[in-house]
């Protein structure tokens, strides 16, 4: 069964730091791979998102995160860290089983940004 | 284009009352899913529903159901209120086909519904 696993449920990164945010898939199938942010009392939003292709993608507000299909991982990086920065993150896959696709989110790491 | 809208956003009930939340999708979207967060369980799939049909559906009991209409509109409807009922209500929406291949489609997100069982 596909299952996805954020490794820490709450970050603590000074600003200006880098930001690594951990995330394992397990999947039967490559799975398409996302990550979400969500700020207090709204929506997720997307910030990128692995499909095919390049292993590295990039995606808004300076995240960047990379498919490593040997370790089954898609860690979310960011350079350096800025107190907007400090919200929810979700990591999901989406992919099949007994031919049936779905969305599976991981539990959320929550980012706080240190002054 | 506007985004994902899902109404009331916040909403307060009592144990055993129902409730129905409202989601309409972005236009030209087919799909909608719901979502139950809660700070202990996570985001939990509850449904999905696609031309008006239900496509998938979590493991919840039969006290939470939906329904999708003609325009993509969707509902979701909670009977019999719990107190672990409470937790926000999310809505996705996707553009997808028949959903025989398989075929990603980015979800956005709504606001939520922010329910609370007294």
């Amino acid at each position: 069964a596909q299952s996805v696993t954020q490794l820490g449920s709450h970050v603590s990164v000074s600003e200006g730091a880098l930001v690594l945010l951990r995330c394992n898939y397990s999947s039967s199938v490559p799975p398409y791979l996302f990550w979400y942010v969500q700020y207090p009392n709204q929506g997720l939003q997307l910030l990128l998102k692995y499909t095919t292709g390049a292993t590295l993608v990039k995606g808004i507000n300076g995240f960047e995160a990379e498919f490593k299909k040997s370790e089954t991982s898609f860690h979310l990086t960011k350079p350096s860290a800025h107190m907007s920065d400090a919200a929810e993150y979700f990591c999901a896959s989406y992919s099949t089983s007994s031919g049936t696709y779905k969305y599976i989110f991981g539990t959320g790491t929550r980012l706080k940004v240190l002054a | 284009k506007a985004g994902v809208t899902q109404t009331p956003r916040y909403l307060i009930k009592t144990r055993g009352q129902q409730v129905t939340l409202s989601c309409s999708p972005i236009s030209g979207h087919r799909s909608v899913s719901w979502y139950q967060q809660t700070p202990g369980q996570g985001l939990q799939f509850l449904f999905e529903y696609f031309s008006e049909t239900q496509r998938n559906k979590g493991n919840f009991p039969g006290r939470f159901s939906g329904r999708q209409f003609s325009n993509s509109r969707s509902e979701m409807n909670v009977s019999t209120l719990e107190l672990g009922d409470s937790a926000l209500y999310l809505c996705a929406s996707r553009k997808t086909t028949s959903g025989r291949a398989p075929i990603h489609n980015e979800q956005f997100f709504g606001p939520g519904t922010r329910l609370t069982v007294l």
